[in-house]
Order: C-alpha cells, then structure tokens, then sequence
C-alpha cells in the first residue's frame, strides 16, 4: 500500500529563517511520482513540483528547493529565506505507475507553516 | 481558460437532504477526482475516474455517488447528508491518471451538515 508521512503538523518561523518540511513515502511500486502542492490560507491548491522515481537530481527554484533521497524514502522541501506569503499548509503526494487505484495521488496529511514577520 | 470549475462554493444543509456537487474541466481531461479535506486528515479521496462512464472508489466513498456521462462534468451527490460530511471538497482533475501528471484542483466547495 502507499502512504505518505508528513510528521511536522504545524511549523512556525521568523521572516528569513530558512525552514524545511519533511515527507516521508512508502511504496512497492520502483516507478511512481512525487508531488508538492501549496494551500495558502485562500484554500486553493496550487502545484510546486513533480518528481519521478527515477530522476533523483534535487530541484532549486529561487527560494525553494527539494531534495529528493529514493535510499530514505524521502522528498523534502527547503524554503530559503522565508517570507510572509510563504505561510500555507503545503502537502506531500505520490503517484503510483498504473492507471485505476494505483494511478490515483495519495496525500499525506499537511503540514502547516506560520512565518512571523 | 476556465480549469476546473467547482459550484456552489458554499453550502448548507440539514441532516438527510441530498444534494450535488458540481465539477466540470475544460481541458478534455480524462483523469477526474474528488478529495474531501478535513482538519489534521489531508486530502482524502472519495471517488475518481479514469473517463467517461468509468468510475471507481477512493478511501472514503461511503455516503457519495458519482457518474460520469460526459468526460467534462464529474458531479458528487450527497445522497442523505449526514454532520459527518462538514468538510471542504475539492475536485482535481489530469490528462491521465498515469505518469507525472499533476493534478488541477477546483477552488473547493465548503460544506456544513447541520
């Protein structure tokens, strides 16, 4: 079965402090997808980034960043000199290979993040 | 370009009405979805399909039904609305199921059980 763990529930921070959410997976499956989305506090859910089990090279997109460890089972994200807009819960997700039940993105449960100015 | 339209935005009900959902994409996606989310549980799945006029269940069906006649519109009913049902639920749709395709999400509809 596939799972997603994202043990921080909330995270508060100080504007500039540099802060990382933490996602941890469980699969069988040697293909599948890896997923972060951002919800800020207007509820929409917005997409961050897509990874696939076999391209393990970490990401930088200006201030975020992601580090992808297949030998941990982990796909973290850093946010670098955080801001106020950072502040939403962000969601960890995978993806299995196949279509039906497996090909359907399991969350995990959010982590909430406050920066303070 | 529209994404995926979600109505009402919110809603109201008492126990036992029934109500429906709206979703609909204009991206000819084939890949549809409802999660429903609840404090401190994520985004769970209620019901998905894969194209038009196949649907399947997710983890958390039990209470809702869906169809899917066309492969723009993938309406959620609430057959007897129950307080256990108070959530936000967000339809999300992809070209496929498969691959790294990522989701678009509707903006949410906030429901209350009353």
């Amino acid at each position: 079965a596939q799972k997603v763990t994202q043990a921080q529930t909330e995270i508060s921070v100080v504007e500039k402090e540099d802060v990382t959410l933490d996602c941890v997976y469980e699969t069988r499956d040697t293909t599948y997808y890896l997923f972060w989305y951002k919800q800020p506090p207007s509820g929409e859910l917005v997409f961050l980034i897509r990874r696939n089990s076999f391209d393990e090279q970490n990401e930088i997109s200006g201030r975020y960043s992601w580090n992808f460890q297949k030998s941990t089972s982990s796909f973290n994200f850093t946010i670098t000199a955080s801001q106020v807009v950072d502040s939403a819960v962000y969601f960890c997700a995978l993806r299995g290979p196949l279509r039906g039940s497996q090909g359907n993105l399991i969350f995990g449960k959010g982590t909430k993040l406050s920066v303070k100015p | 370009n529209a994404g995926v339209t979600q109505t009402p935005k919110f809603q109201v009900l008492k126990t036992g009405q029934s109500m429906t959902l709206q979703c609909a994409q204009d991206m000819n996606h084939e890949y549809m979805s409802w999660y429903r989310q609840d404090p401190g549980m994520g985004l769970r799945l209620i019901h998905y399909s894969v194209g038009a006029g196949i649907t399947d269940q997710g983890e958390v069906p039990n209470g809702y039904n869906v169809s899917r006649s066309t492969t723009e519109d993938f309406p959620l009913r609430l057959l007897s609305a129950a307080p256990s049902q108070t959530s936000v639920y967000f339809c999300a749709s992809s070209w496929t199921s498969t691959t790294n395709e990522k989701l678009f999400f509707g903006s949410g509809t906030q429901l209350s059980v009353l």
